[in-house]
């Protein structure tokens, strides 16, 4: 059994470019979340994708989106670079969508640095 | 707003000993709470969690507290070993809902 996978490891983006980060969640899981986590805090919780629809989202901007493809990977996508996006990004997969408290499983995430 | 507060930075307690991680959280709709372990350049891996209607749950070496009339959890780990040596997280979430909520962490050294 695979864990949850991301890549690439680390990228290096300038203000106002895009970037897309990618995401593999674990065999059998359905559900894909992602977080953002800055230096010094802990992951701050972005949106979530269960079974391809966006199934909740934290407070951030529109610029951040995602997808979520039928093979339950996911993308995370951030237009429009700002310096305070520079953070290591995390995917987390989970079984049974929001209707379970279900434990959350995450990948090493991509390091992100906006220049 | 701070929901799920881990006050203290670092710990260091020695090989043997027990380890005491504290978390308070503000949001009294939380009714679950998990505790996860950070090497660095890995992804947080999950240790043990908690519902809110029991006040303790054990696994192996650690076992978590629950306190919800001071909105308080605190994870054990005894015996520490130097393998322990992480940042823990304190998380929760409300059942049904997607979000987990994050505390800042705690740096646990273990002294051999």
């Amino acid at each position: 059994e695979t864990g949850v996978t991301q890549s690439p490891t680390h990228l290096i983006k300038t203000r106002g470019q895009q970037v897309t980060l990618r995401c593999s969640s674990q065999s059998g899981h359905n559900t894909v979340s992602w977080y953002q986590q800055a230096l010094g805090q802990g992951p701050q919780f972005i949106f979530q994708y269960y079974r391809e629809e966006e199934n909740g989202r934290g407070n951030f901007p529109p610029r951040f989106s995602g997808l979520q493809f039928p093979n339950y990977s996911s993308e995370l996508n951030v237009n429009a670079l700002e310096l305070d996006d520079s953070a290591l990004y995390l995917c987390a997969s989970s079984s049974g969508g929001a209707l379970y408290t279900d434990t959350q499983y995450f990948g090493p995430g991509t390091r992100l640095t906006v220049l | 707003d701070q929901q799920v507060k881990q006050n203290s930075p670092s710990l260091s307690v020695q090989e043997g000993r027990i380890s005491i991680l504290n978390c308070d959280y503000t949001n009294s709709m939380f009714d679950y709470f998990l505790w996860y372990k950070k090497y660095p350049a890995e992804g947080p891996t999950f240790l043990i969690s908690i519902s809110s209607i029991k006040d303790k749950n054990e696994d192996g070496r650690f076992t978590v507290f629950l306190n919800k009339s001071a909105k308080h959890l605190s994870l054990h780990i005894v015996p520490s070993q130097p393998g322990d040596s992480a940042v823990y997280f304190c998380a929760a979430k409300n059942f049904g809902n997607e979000k987990l909520t994050f505390g800042t962490g705690t740096r646990l050294t273990i002294i051999p």
